[in-house]
């Protein structure tokens, strides 16, 4: 399996641009989770799903953030319009639910810069 | 609800010395403990966890946690630093019978090992 696949690896947009990030997670993975990480706030979880249905997206900034997986092996994250606190890195994971474990594997995760 | 800290933002280390990591939790039961290593430019990448059994787990590149219930703790341990070893290491705890199927991460160490 070649894990957990992020685009793109970097991103460089303007102020109110659209953003997309994109991911694919490990076949037969059915949680799945886009977390974001910045110096000051550390890793923040934004919001997950477990069989493509989302459950807690109380991690989501605003409104301006949406995520969708319309399948088990696709998410997206799309910030619009997007502004310069946006700039992180942005992690998606995914894990196979079973009894305790809930290893979470991770993407190489995407640099947005918002200038 | 279910929390964990890392007291030490840096933890520096020549090569060949003992290292340690600390990691407190809490939880309202009992607790399933991981630790995850980010290299630069990386996502994270599972290093070992704590279940049930055994409270000294071992896991890889030859780092091994000592869960200690009295104390609520789980720090990290090696024997003998590498310089390859330096990068940010993240504690996380999951308190299953708190319902959550999320485990919740510290903000992360940065392990400096000095030639």
């Amino acid at each position: 399996d070649a894990g957990v696949i992020q685009s793109p690896r970097h991103e460089v947009t303007e102020m109110g641009q659209e953003v997309t990030l994109r991911c694919k997670p490990i076949s037969g993975h059915d949680y799945f989770f886009w977390y974001r990480q910045t110096m000051m706030r550390g890793l923040e979880l934004l919001i997950y799903f477990n069989n493509n249905v989302p459950i807690d997206d109380s991690g989501m900034p605003e409104d301006r953030f949406s995520a969708k997986m319309p399948n088990a092996s696709f998410s997206t994250l799309k910030i619009q319009p997007s502004e310069p606190r946006d700039s992180a890195v942005y992690f998606c994971a995914s894990s196979q639910g079973d009894f305790g474990a809930n290893v979470l594997t991770f993407g190489a995760g995407s640099r947005l810069t918002v200038l | 609800a279910q929390s964990v800290a890392q007291p030490e933002d840096q933890v520096n280390v020549a090569e060949g010395n003992p290292l340690t990591v600390k990691c407190t939790y809490s939880v309202s039961g009992n607790p399933y403990l991981f630790w995850y290593v980010q290299y630069p430019n990386r996502g994270l990448q599972f290093l070992l966890k704590y279940i049930t059994g055994d409270n000294l787990v071992k896991g890889s590149y030859g780092f091994e946690a000592e869960f200690n219930k009295s104390q609520t703790s789980f720090h990290l341990k090696k024997p003998s630093a590498l310089v390859s070893d330096s990068a940010l290491y993240f504690c996380a705890v999951r308190d299953p019978t708190g319902g959550s199927y999320i485990p919740t991460f510290g903000r992360g160490t940065s392990l400096i090992v000095h030639p």
